[in-house]
């Protein structure tokens, strides 16, 4: 079945810094989104990206849909602490349900 | 707006016994999907309805069983519980397969 690989698995940065993390499939998307859960709570939809090469963003957030369809990132820029959380990536192809990568952990260091 | 409902918020259930999770959305989405979460490993599929009437098998079905009646409700039953499927779960639904998922808040269960 298909498969996402997320890295990095957790980070720890400092207030102000940036961020960027990455998924990688193992077939070619037509979608891949953006998730952030915070702690007790449902993963929260933060950008959705339907074209290769779509950059689009969210306030201080910016995600892309890679090229080759089977890649996505997600920036983020002066971090805050309220960025803390668990990011996730997921995508899919067709008519499928979503695959999720196994999330990046972001603590931030005021 | 409600949009997705999960009870109980917890519960702590001893081996063996039955136990269902419920799951109402108001957004009169066609699809809808039960996860697991466990540290390290994510969000995994157990089951899924992609309309009304039909279910479907994720990636870790074994052990549960699931029903959608009608639109709004996507019920996960556990028949006998083990320990190993203490966990998080959360209900999610979506207008269409392809679309993005709208989360509940998840429920906690622990099976002693």
């Amino acid at each position: 079945g298909q498969q996402l690989n997320q890295s990095p698995q957790s980070m720890f940065i400092q207030e102000g810094e940036d961020v960027s993390m990455n998924c990688t499939s193992s077939s070619i998307f037509n979608t891949w989104l953006w998730y952030k859960q915070d702690p007790g709570e449902g993963p929260v939809l933060l950008i959705a990206l339907y074209k290769a090469g779509e950059l689009t963003s969210n306030g201080r957030l910016t995600a892309q849909f890679g090229i080759t369809r089977k890649d996505s990132f997600l920036n983020i820029s002066a971090s805050i602490p309220s960025d803390v959380g668990i990011y996730f990536c997921a995508g899919n192809s067709g008519n499928t349900p979503l695959v999720f990568g196994k999330g990046t952990r972001l603590s931030v260091i005021a | 707006t409600a949009g997705i409902t999960q009870a109980p918020t917890s519960q702590i259930l001893a081996a063996g016994r039955s136990m269902t999770l419920r799951c109402t959305q108001d957004m009169r989405h066609n699809a809808m999907y039960w996860y697991r979460q466990d540290l390290g490993l994510g969000l995994r599929l157990i089951h899924y309805s992609n309309t009304a009437g039909t279910t479907g098998k994720g990636e870790v079905p074994d052990g549960y069983s699931v029903s959608r009646a009608n639109t709004d409700d996507f019920p996960l039953t556990l028949a006998s519980a083990v320990p190993s499927q203490t966990s998080v779960y959360f209900c999610a639904s979506s207008v269409n397969t392809n679309q993005p998922q709208h989360f509940g808040d998840g429920t906690r269960l622990s099976i002693l």
